[in-house]
């Protein structure tokens, strides 16, 4: 049982490129999600998703895609990298009982844009 | 959902109890107290949560004021690897759980 395991690990990208970063769970959850964490500061969340093929977007969307096409992974997607996008990315994963929405988070992914 | 406040940064004794509060003045009665931890560079982790009722497992207590407005994570015998920053979090169960900046509290020998 791995739980959220995120690829790659580390990124370097120049402006203008593209990249996906994959997060992977193996605990059936319905729930996903990707955040940031720039330096200093706490997690905000860029998009989500309740369920295979559906996704909503989060408190800073812009400039990023995702896809969840299977229940067990969720791309996230920058067209265009600029600088301001360099930050760790953290993938989690949920199951949502009717009392509480505990999230697993991955070890997270470490991009800079040069 | 409420926000939440925090001390930026405490320090605690190994050995001794670490009491992080939260203040969280606008809760709705329907919301609850959620607890994360983030060891350095690592994903956060759930550590316990709430709703009126105090709680405690394996890692920690919960201490809720009976009119919900604060509330104190009690780690009772701190250790070297509980030096983490630690966010309290308030959400209804929704989706969308919403990270402040945290207290980082540092274990010292």
């Amino acid at each position: 049982n791995a739980g959220v395991t995120q690829t790659p690990k580390f990124r370097v990208l120049k402006t203008g490129q593209s990249m996906t970063l994959l997060c992977a769970q193996d605990m059936n959850h319905e729930y996903m999600y990707w955040y940031r964490q720039d330096p200093g500061m706490g997690l905000r969340l860029i998009h989500y998703s309740v369920g295979e093929g559906t996704t909503a977007k989060g408190e800073v969307p812009d400039g990023y895609n995702v896809s969840r096409l299977k229940k067990q992974n969720f791309l996230l997607g920058l067209e265009s990298a600029a600088p301001s996008q360099t930050s760790v990315y953290f993938c989690a994963s949920s199951y949502p009982k009717a009392s509480y929405n505990e999230q697993f988070f991955g070890p997270g992914t470490r991009l800079t844009v040069l | 959902d409420a926000k939440t406040t925090q001390p930026t940064s405490m320090d605690c004794a190994e050995g001794r109890a670490a009491n992080l509060p939260c203040n969280h003045s606008t809760i709705s009665g329907n919301e609850y107290v959620y607890w994360y931890r983030q060891i350095h560079s690592q994903g956060p982790q759930y550590i316990i949560h709430g709703l009126k009722n105090n709680e405690t497992n394996e890692m920690a207590s919960l201490i809720i004021t009976e009119d919900r407005k604060s509330s104190t994570l009690i780690l009772p015998h701190a250790t070297l690897r509980d030096t983490a920053v630690y966010y309290c979090i308030v959400n209804n169960a929704g989706n969308m759980l919403t990270f402040g900046g945290g207290t980082r509290l540092m274990v010292k020998p």
